[in-house]
C-alpha cells in the first residue's frame, strides 16, 4: 500500500531552526510537495522537490532523497505565525497526490 | 495568479437537505479539479477527482449518487451534498490544475459544512 509518515506534533522556540521529517513508500513517484495549513483554513503550498537535494527557499527549505524516500522541511529563524499544520503529499505515477497526515508545529515564545 | 476562489466558505443547513459548494478558478483554466474533505486533526482525504466535460472519478467509500460533482465548464466545478446528514459535516476543499504536466494543486479557501 501507499504511506507517508510524518510526525504528529513537534514543538520549537521562536527564533530557533525546525526540522520536519516526512518519509514516504509510494507506487510511483512524481515529486513531493510541503504544503502549510493554518487550523480553519486550506494549504498553501510551500516547496515542491522532484530530484534529489535541497531547494531553499527564504526562511524554508526542503530536501529529497528518492532512493531513501525521504524528505524534510527545514524552518529557520521561527516566528509566532509559522505555528500551523505541515502537510507532506508525494504525487504517485497516477499523478494523484498521497497526503501525510500532517505535522502540528507550535512555536513557543 | 492562480487564485481559486470556493462559495460559500460556511454553511448551516438542516439535515435530509442539500448544499451546493462552487469553487472556481479564477485566472487560469483548470483542466482538473479535485475535491476533499477533512475532518478536524486529520488530513485531507481525496474524494473525487473531476475533468472537464467528464465524469467525474470516485475514491473508494465516497458515494457518487450522494456527492455529485459536475465540472461544466474550465473554470467551474461544483460539489452537490444530496440529502445531508450530521456526520456530513465537515471541511470541504477543492483545488485545481492548469494540466497534466504542471503537477502543482492550487486549493480554495475551503467551506465548512456543518449539518444539524
Amino acid at each position: 500500500g501507499q504511506n507517508i509518515d510524518q510526525p504528529t506534533e513537534m514543538t520549537a522556540t521562536e527564533g530557533a531552526i525546525v526540522q520536519i521529517n516526512c518519509t514516504y513508500q509510494t507506487s510511483g513517484f512524481n515529486g513531493l510537495f510541503w504544503y502549510q495549513q493554518h487550523a480553519g483554513e486550506a494549504p498553501t503550498f510551500l516547496s515542491y522537490n522532484v530530484l534529489d537535494g535541497l531547494e531553499e527557499k527564504g526562511r524554508f527549505s526542503s530536501f529529497l532523497s528518492r532512493s531513501k524516500g525521504y524528505s524534510y522541511l527545514l524552518l529557520k529563524e521561527l516566528q509566532m505565525k509559522d505555528s500551523a499544520s505541515y502537510l507532506c503529499a508525494v504525487m504517485d505515477s497516477n499523478y494523484q497526490l498521497i497526503w501525510g497526515a500532517g505535522t502540528k508545529l507550535i512555536i513557543k515564545p | 495568479g492562480a487564485v481559486v476562489s470556493q462559495h460559500p466558505s460556511w454553511v448551516i443547513c438542516k439535515s435530509g437537505t442539500s448544499v451546493k459548494i462552487e469553487c472556481r478558478s479564477l485566472d487560469f483554466q483548470a483542466t482538473t479539479m479535485f475535491w476533499y474533505r477533512q475532518f478536524p486533526k486529520q488530513s485531507l482525504m481525496l474524494m473525487a477527482t473531476s475533468n472537464e466535460g467528464s465524469k467525474a472519478t470516485y475514491e473508494q467509500g465516497v458515494e457518487k449518487d450522494k456527492f455529485l460533482i459536475n465540472h461544466a465548464s474550465l473554470t467551474l466545478s461544483t460539489l452537490t451534498v444530496t440529502s445531508a446528514h450530521p456526520e456530513d459535516s465537515s471541511f470541504y476543499i477543492c483545488s485545481a490544475t492548469p494540466g497534466a504536466e504542471y503537477n502543482e494543486q492550487f486549493f480554495g479557501p475551503g467551506t465548512r459544512l456543518t449539518v444539524l
